[in-house]
């Protein structure tokens, strides 16, 4: 399994701009969760989907923020003005869960590194 | 409430020594506990779990973690460290309730020659 993809790797703005992070899951996982990391704040949850629905958005700093995961292979998170403020590292994880079981064990992709000039 | 508590930001060691991460947890609920480890710029790899069983967990790369009730603690250790293990640990508390993984604020091991 090729585990989850993440685009772009890196990724270089100008304040004002749109910016749109995108990942693709681990075939066969139903969760997905956008994280952001920074040295400040550390690893935080921004959103996470179930089935393709957003089930808890309450780490979205602000409505900048949106997350959309149109079918169960793909999920954007979107950052519309971005300001040199957003700037991190944010992740995309994945996992197969189901509910009351342990194993819902979620796999990282590499991130993408969002610097906003 | 449930939350993770990494004691230590930082954890300088020698090479070929051994190593202990703390980690505490706060929960009223059974409880799944996970370390991550992140190597610089990369994402976070699942390094061992605790879901039931044994509470003497062996994970990738020589680490084991004890799960110890009494105590609310899920300590990573490495009997002998490599320079290739400097990276950012996690521990994590996996919420049934709410669904989420509840991560520590990290501890760095710099491994030094």
């Amino acid at each position: 399994d090729a585990g989850v993809i993440q685009s772009p790797r890196h990724e270089v703005t100008e304040m004002g701009q749109e910016v749109t992070l995108r990942c693709k899951p681990i075939s066969g996982h139903n969760s997905l969760f956008w994280y952001r990391q920074t040295m400040m704040r550390g690893l935080e949850l921004l959103i996470y989907f179930n089935n393709n629905v957003p089930i808890d958005d309450s780490g979205m700093p602000e409505d900048r923020f949106s997350a959309k995961m149109p079918n169960a292979s793909f999920s954007t998170l979107k950052i519309q003005p971005s300001e040199p403020r957003d700037s991190a590292v944010y992740f995309c994880a994945s996992s197969r869960y189901t509910s009351g079981s342990t194993k819902n064990i979620q796999y990282f992709g590499a991130g993408t590194r969002l610097s906003v000039l | 409430a449930q939350s993770v508590t990494q004691l230590d930001s930082q954890v300088p060691v020698f090479e070929e020594a051994p190593v202990e991460l703390r980690c505490n947890y706060s929960s009223s609920v059974s409880v799944y506990l996970f370390w991550y480890v992140q190597y610089p710029n990369q994402g976070l790899q699942l390094l061992l779990k605790y879901l039931s069983g044994s509470t003497l967990v062996k994970g990738i790369n020589g680490f084991e973690a004890e799960f110890n009730k009494s105590q609310t603690s899920f300590h990573l250790r490495k009997p002998s460290v490599h320079i290739s293990d400097t990276a950012e640990y996690f521990c994590a508390l996996f919420s049934s309730n709410t669904g989420k993984l509840i991560f520590g604020q990290g501890t760095t091991l710099q491994v030094k020659p």
